[in-house]
């Protein structure tokens, strides 16, 4: 099984809503990432976990909250979001290559 | 500081030629150079890993060179048919400590191969 399965696949929230991203895996990885993605840019890290363990916040705000349950699953809670956090969020997990998740599309509104 | 440079951004090409992509990186020793192809509004897919003591690396129509020297990669696509249009990034990860959990994407060539 080499997928990542993300959902939902897309989301529309206020700016005062509460809202979570999910992300499972089942390939024994034991590196995942949250990146997020702009319109006709690269895919830019947010956030490293390594076994289960946050490694590494690339500065994010904190209305975006990870959380690794365990080495199959990976959240993104978000909270009091703005328009301009708007994008799609992608989930990778990786041994070596990565493999990527078809993202979840958010829309804040 | 650390950048990774692919060239164009964007590629047009005839179906059948062979389309060549450019990956330039500075102020990285990379381990390894990898190169996806990300479709609209889809995650990236693993396409090649080159590694740093590898000269050149195959996969069917795809071809990947990587020169640690001049710093670059190249991503060749032979007999390129109109489904092979996407964006191509490559990536790199760096070798120890922190960053070797790092995968940074160059910003991506979108090729269009016309029928």
């Amino acid at each position: 099984d080499t997928e990542v399965t993300q959902t939902p696949k897309h989301l529309v929230m206020g700016m005062t809503n509460k809202k979570s991203l999910k992300c499972e895996q089942h390939m024994g990885h034991r590196a995942m990432y949250w990146y997020k993605q702009k319109a006709k840019k690269p895919p830019e890290l947010m956030f490293v976990y390594s076994y289960e363990k946050l490694s590494i916040n690339e500065s994010v705000p904190s209305r975006f909250s990870p959380e690794c349950p365990n080495s199959s699953l990976l959240n993104l809670h978000l909270h009091a979001l703005q328009p301009e956090d708007s994008a799609l969020y992608l989930c990778a997990s990786q041994n070596t290559e990565a493999f990527f998740g078809q993202g979840t599309r958010l829309t804040v509104v | 500081s650390q950048k990774i440079e692919q060239n164009s951004e964007a590629l047009n090409i005839q179906e059948g030629k062979t389309a060549t992509l450019t990956c330039n990186y500075t102020n990285y020793s990379p381990a390894y150079l990898q190169w996806y192809r990300q479709d609209p509004g889809r995650g990236p897919v693993f396409l090649l890993l080159i590694r740093e003591n590898e000269k050149e690396k195959r996969k069917e129509r795809l071809k990947v060179t990587f020169d640690t020297t001049l710093k670059q990669s190249l991503f060749h696509i032979t007999a390129s048919q109109p489904a092979d249009s996407a964006t191509y990034l490559c990536a790199l990860k760096g070798l120890g400590g922190g960053s070797n959990y790092k995968l940074t994407f160059g910003k991506g060539t979108l090729l269009t191969v016309n029928p």
